[in-house]
């Protein structure tokens, strides 16, 4: 069973498309985030949401839009997609915040042509 | 401002050889959580440790342990008898200063060869 899943795991689409990943987590935790990290490897957090509430909004363009129906799923979407774009996106979950450990999806390689 | 530095960025060892992986983490916060990830060529980001500030003894599993120095800001991380497997990005990650997300410094690239 797996405990933080994305969808899809590969993502390539041309500029100024809109596109959306999903990601849904069973182990019963009550805050989620997404996270991005670019071709250096630097993981940078996006979004963050407890309980289905917002929590942290970096600053991200706002053609990003998180979207989280119920707390175990957090959906990112993407309108306008722009070249520098491309990166992997990475859905994690934990329970409560900041002092406890997030446990993190497989990753989204979004590819921008 | 909290600030988390891994100052190396990749490192190369042969087989069995030890291997330490440096983390400093400034803050003035006086108790603090401290957690190392594990991405390997696969791309998967694995939680390995949370240590609390007020824990400097050394915490051992397995092969690895990991040394928490308070006085000089270091939480370090050592590979005993490195083997390939152990090849991965290694990532120390401190919470942000509102203490809701975790961050994550740049990271230390590993390569361990047969």
């Amino acid at each position: 069973d797996t405990a933080v899943s994305q969808t899809p795991k590969y993502l390539v689409t041309q500029m100024g498309n809109d596109k959306s990943i999903k990601c849904e987590q069973n182990l019963g935790h009550d805050t989620m985030y997404w996270y991005k990290q670019d071709s250096k490897k630097f993981l940078k957090i996006m979004f963050s949401y407890n309980n289905k509430e917002l929590i942290i909004n970096e600053t991200v363009p706002n053609r990003f839009s998180p979207k989280s129906p119920d707390k175990a799923h957090l959906n990112l979407h993407i309108n306008s997609l722009e070249l520098g774009d491309s990166a992997v996106y990475f859905c994690a979950s934990s329970q409560g915040w900041g002092a406890t450990e997030a446990f993190f999806g497989q990753g989204t390689r979004l590819t921008v042509v | 401002a909290q600030k988390v530095t891994q100052a190396q960025t990749e490192i190369s060892v042969v087989e069995k050889e030890d291997v330490t992986l440096d983390c400093v983490y400034e803050t003035r916060d006086t108790t603090y959580y401290l957690f190392w990830y594990k991405q390997p060529p696969s791309g998967e980001l694995v939680f390995l440790i949370r240590r609390n500030s007020f824990d400097e003894q050394n915490e051992i599993s397995g092969r690895y342990s990991w040394n928490f120095q308070k006085s000089t800001s270091s939480f370090n991380f050592t590979i005993t008898a490195s083997q390939v497997v152990d090849s991965a990005v290694y990532f120390c990650a401190p919470p942000n200063q509102a203490g809701t997300a975790l961050i994550f410094g740049k990271g230390t690239t590993l390569s361990v060869s047969s």
